[in-house]
């Protein structure tokens, strides 16, 4: 069965601080990830996708991806009370469909 | 128009009624789904339309019933439903071209069944 693990949290970060979010993933051949951010009741929003081994970068956001070890992490710099959220890992499947599968989210708490 | 829309945001139902979610996005894009989300879950995949067909039923009850009546639409008729249906649904949409992978998704249904 395909897995994505995150770890539940709640992360604590102060304001200010690099909040780190990490995902690992058990299918060997998965080629798209996905971050979202789902804020209390809210959808899920899609904040980075990612696709080549490295660093993709974007404003405060930058997502890793080390394809060796299965691992996909979620970097916030400069964290702002409005980044407390439940951050989710996506992994797409390898149907023609690209149905996604999900981690359980990793709720972010980011103190003033 | 760059987001997918959903309504109503809030619906009541009671286990007899019939009721329909709707979905709509104007961005061109062929894939379209829908989720079911309970509190402090991830979304579960239910159904997968692909250029208007449907695509993956993953093995939900028949008292949920889609419909892609054209390619920006998307509805999901609803009958008989039981309290454990209550939940957030979902709708995602995405371009369906091989190299674009990234689904986008509506504010979502608050559905409570009474």
């Amino acid at each position: 069965q395909k897995e994505v693990e995150q770890n539940s949290g709640p992360l604590s970060v102060p304001e200010g601080a690099i909040a780190s979010l990490n995902c690992t993933y058990s299918d060997r051949g998965s080629q798209s990830f996905f971050w979202y951010r789902q804020y209390s009741g809210k959808s899920p929003e899609l904040i980075m996708f990612i696709y080549s081994n490295g660093d993709k970068e974007d404003g405060r956001f930058t997502a890793q991806l080390n394809k060796a070890s299965q691992y996909v992490s979620l970097l916030i710099r400069d964290s702002q009370p409005s980044d407390s959220a439940t951050y989710l890992c996506a992994v797409k499947q390898d149907s023609g469909y690209s149905t996604l599968t999900f981690g359980k989210g990793t709720m972010l708490l980011v103190s003033p | 128009d760059t987001e997918v829309t959903q309504t109503p945001k809030h619906l009541v139902m009671g286990m007899t009624n019939k009721k329909s979610l709707k979905c709509e996005q104007h961005m061109g894009h062929r894939a379209m789904y829908w989720y079911k989300q309970k509190a402090k879950k991830p979304p579960e995949l239910m159904f997968v339309y692909s250029y208007e067909k449907l695509s993956i039923n993953e093995s939900v009850p028949s008292r949920f019933s889609p419909e892609c009546p054209n390619s920006s639409l998307l509805n999901l008729h609803l009958h008989a439903l039981q309290p454990e249906d209550s939940a957030l649904y979902l709708c995602a949409s995405r371009l369906a071209l091989a190299a674009y992978n990234e689904q986008f998704f509506g504010p979502g249904t608050r559905l409570t069944v009474l």
